[in-house]
């Protein structure tokens, strides 16, 4: 069975803070996409990652991609409450191929950056 | 360029009736997917299409059809709803080749479904 596990799945940090986000899967995949989610609204793509070992960054997100391990983090640096949503990851199965694979979602992980 | 369009936005049945939930893009994507969002449980795939013409299940399919009219368009339909129904529907295309960054996938703002 395809998994995509997240943890933590709720994290609370307080504002300067650093702390990362774990995604694993159980599947072969050389996709991987981390999404923003703010409460009543729809996905916003952060990265997506492509290749083992890409890392990608944007302000003080970065996240990184083993596909060895089948692992993704999602790190945050000097959290800022601007910062408090909920974060997916997903990936797409490689066998599923090309242009038509399926996104399967983590549960989240819902951040809540306390002054 | 509007991206990924749904309507309704929110909507209120009752057990037994039906309804379409309608997705159109803009972008020429070839993809097009339905996922349904509940609380702790991230987003499962109902259907997906991955071309003009063609649509298969994905996860969570039973209760659910899906028509492909055209390209730009991909629309949901409950024959018969049931409070098991109650979620966050989202609408999602995809282009062919993710170019890295932040593409390859673009979602739509949602449906607000509610069964009673």
């Amino acid at each position: 069975e395809l998994k995509v596990e997240q943890n933590p799945l709720f994290l609370s940090m307080q504002e300067g803070k650093n702390y990362t986000i774990y995604c694993n899967y159980s599947t072969t995949s050389d996709r991987l996409y981390w999404y923003r989610q703010d409460p009543g609204k729809s996905l916003e793509s952060l990265f997506v990652l492509l290749s083992n070992g890409a890392v990608k960054q944007e302000g003080r997100l970065m996240a990184s991609l083993d596909t060895k391990a089948r692992l993704s983090t999602l790190h945050i640096t000097a959290a800022v409450h601007d910062l408090s949503a909920t974060y997916f990851c997903a990936v797409v199965p490689k066998n599923y191929g090309g242009s038509q694979g399926n996104l399967i979602f983590g549960k989240g992980t819902k951040l809540s950056v306390k002054p | 360029n509007a991206g990924v369009t749904q309507t309704p936005k929110f909507q209120v049945l009752k057990t037994g009736q039906s309804m379409t939930l309608q997705c159109a893009q803009d972008m020429n994507h070839n993809s097009m997917y339905w996922y349904r969002q509940d609380p702790g449980m991230g987003l499962r795939l109902i259907y997906y299409s991955a071309s003009e013409g063609t649509t298969d299940k994905g996860e969570v399919p039973n209760g659910y059809n899906v028509s492909r009219l055209n390209k730009r368009e991909f629309s949901l339909r409950l024959e018969s709803a049931a409070p098991s129904q109650t979620s966050v529907y989202f609408c999602a295309s995809s282009e062919a080749s993710p170019r890295g960054g932040r593409g390859g996938y673009t979602f739509g703002s949602g449906t607000r479904l509610t069964v009673v």
